[in-house]
């Protein structure tokens, strides 16, 4: 089984800061983790994954997250915040090959950026 | 990167008829496909895995008569909402697996009258 908590349905920060977004997992096999960003009336666009790798991944838009796996978490950062980066950011896992690479998703932290 | 398209990304539909989107992975092959629904401002929810050339899994409590997979080749997969009613309206999203990763369409906004 296979599960995600997002910690915080919604961020605030102001342009120019840092930004954080945090992820929880847990799963019964080693993970696969994602974090995908939504803007409005779309689908979701893939930031980065974490696939047993280095457990620190680079993304798309400047964003990166770390894999800790005693804490069991998968935090999102960005170190410095645009305007374009407010959005609806999702983390999920999914358990690989196990039961046809369905994915979790978390409930999501919707992310606004303050001028 | 990987793309999947949705066609059509906007549908209104009138109650009683059925509506059908299409899931294209454009670059890759994908034998596993999913489709989800999203209500606003809330996550997504899995209604079905559709594999090619198999029939669909169906999450628990999603009607598998009401809401018609087929997966008939490794680049389309197609959800029929059968007998729409204004409750199925939503924004219905598919994905296509290439490995380990899922990769998103745009969405399909559906309203029901």
């Amino acid at each position: 089984a296979q599960s995600v908590t997002q910690l915080g349905s919604h961020v605030s920060v102001s342009e120019g800061a840092l930004v954080l977004l945090r992820c929880n997992y847990s799963s019964s096999v080693p993970p696969y983790l994602f974090w995908y960003v939504q803007y409005p009336n779309q689908g979701l666009q893939l930031l980065l994954k974490y696939t047993s790798a280095a457990t620190l991944v680079k993304g798309i838009n400047g964003f990166e997250a770390e894999f800790k796996k005693s804490e069991t978490s998968f935090h999102l950062t960005k170190p410095s915040a645009h305007m374009s980066d407010a959005a609806e950011y999702f983390c999920a896992v999914s358990e690989g090959d196990t039961n046809a690479g369905k994915s979790t998703f978390g409930d999501g932290t919707t992310l606004t950026v303050k001028p | 990167g990987a793309v999947v398209s949705q066609h059509p990304s906007w549908v209104i539909c009138k109650s009683g008829t059925s509506v059908k989107i299409e899931c294209r992975s454009l670059d890759f092959q994908a034998t596993t496909m999913f489709w989800y629904r999203q209500f606003p401002k809330q996550s997504l929810m899995l209604m079905a895995t559709s594999n090619e050339g198999s029939k669909a899994t169906y999450e628990q409590g999603v009607e598998k008569d009401k809401f018609l997979i087929n997966h008939a080749s490794l680049t389309l997969s197609t959800l029929t909402v059968t007998s729409a009613h204004p409750e199925d309206s939503s924004f219905y999203i598919c994905s296509a697996r290439e490995r380990e990763t899922q990769y998103f369409g745009p969405g399909t906004r559906l309203l029901v009258l």
